[in-house]
């Protein structure tokens, strides 16, 4: 069964700091991974996406890394804001026109 | 910038009623999907569009709820009897021309289905 695991549930941390968010998967074949930000009651935004051959991608304060081999992600924020408080989602396509399989999210508060 | 828009925003329903959940997605993009995520819960699956047929569904998606694109702008969510559990987010999203795997997914704000 198609799986992907976020760790952990939820984050608090101090403004200013950085964080790091896990992601396992087991989805097969795989496409590509994306992170995306959620916003309590609005829609998923994607941060960034990755292919199979990437390791690192960088979008601003977010840098996103893969290991296709372990099939792990992880997602580094940077100097935390506190607009950076929200759920941060890791979701895992499948080849071709295939639904996402989304992670459960972590749930990052920074606080001041 | 574009972006996909759903109406309404919030949507309070009696049990056994039916509703209709829109949305518009952005005009160049050609599949549609509808994902929903019952409070505290993960985003799930229900259903993908293109070239206006259902291309897959998951269990979620049974008889009572169908979709539509009767127009060439929007694409709407039906759920003919509603029930206490439907109540959710739901989110429409739309992707450009290709597959998933190549370009950006776009979801809306959402609609919050509340069935009492």
């Amino acid at each position: 069964k198609n799986q992907v695991e976020q760790s952990p549930q939820s984050l608090i941390i101090l403004e200013g700091k950085n964080c790091t968010l896990q992601c396992n998967y087991t989805v097969s074949p795989f496409s590509n991974l994306r992170w995306y930000k959620q916003d309590t009651g609005r829609g998923p935004v994607s941060l960034t996406i990755m292919t199979f051959s990437e390791n690192t991608k960088s979008n601003g304060r977010y840098t996103a890394t893969l290991d296709a081999d372990t099939k792990q992600s992880s997602l580094h924020i940077t100097a935390s804001q506190l607009s950076d408080s929200a759920s941060y989602i890791c979701v895992v396509i499948l080849s071709g026109n295939t639904p996402l399989v989304f992670g459960k999210g972590t749930r990052l508060s920074v606080i001041a | 910038e574009p972006e996909v828009t759903q109406t309404p925003s919030h949507q309070v329903t009696q049990m056994g009623q039916e509703v209709i959940l829109r949305c518009v997605p952005i005009s160049n993009h050609l599949y549609f999907y509808w994902y929903r995520q019952i409070l505290g819960q993960k985003v799930e699956f229900l259903v993908s569009f293109y070239n206006n047929e259902i291309s897959e569904k998951s269990e979620i998606f049974d008889d009572q709820f169908s979709v539509e694109r009767p127009d060439g702008s929007n694409f709407t969510l039906k759920i003919r009897s509603t029930k206490l559990e439907d109540s959710a987010m739901y989110f429409c999203a739309s992707s450009g021309v290709g597959a998933w795997g190549d370009t950006e997914a776009f979801f809306g704000q959402g609609t919050r289905l509340t069935v009492v």
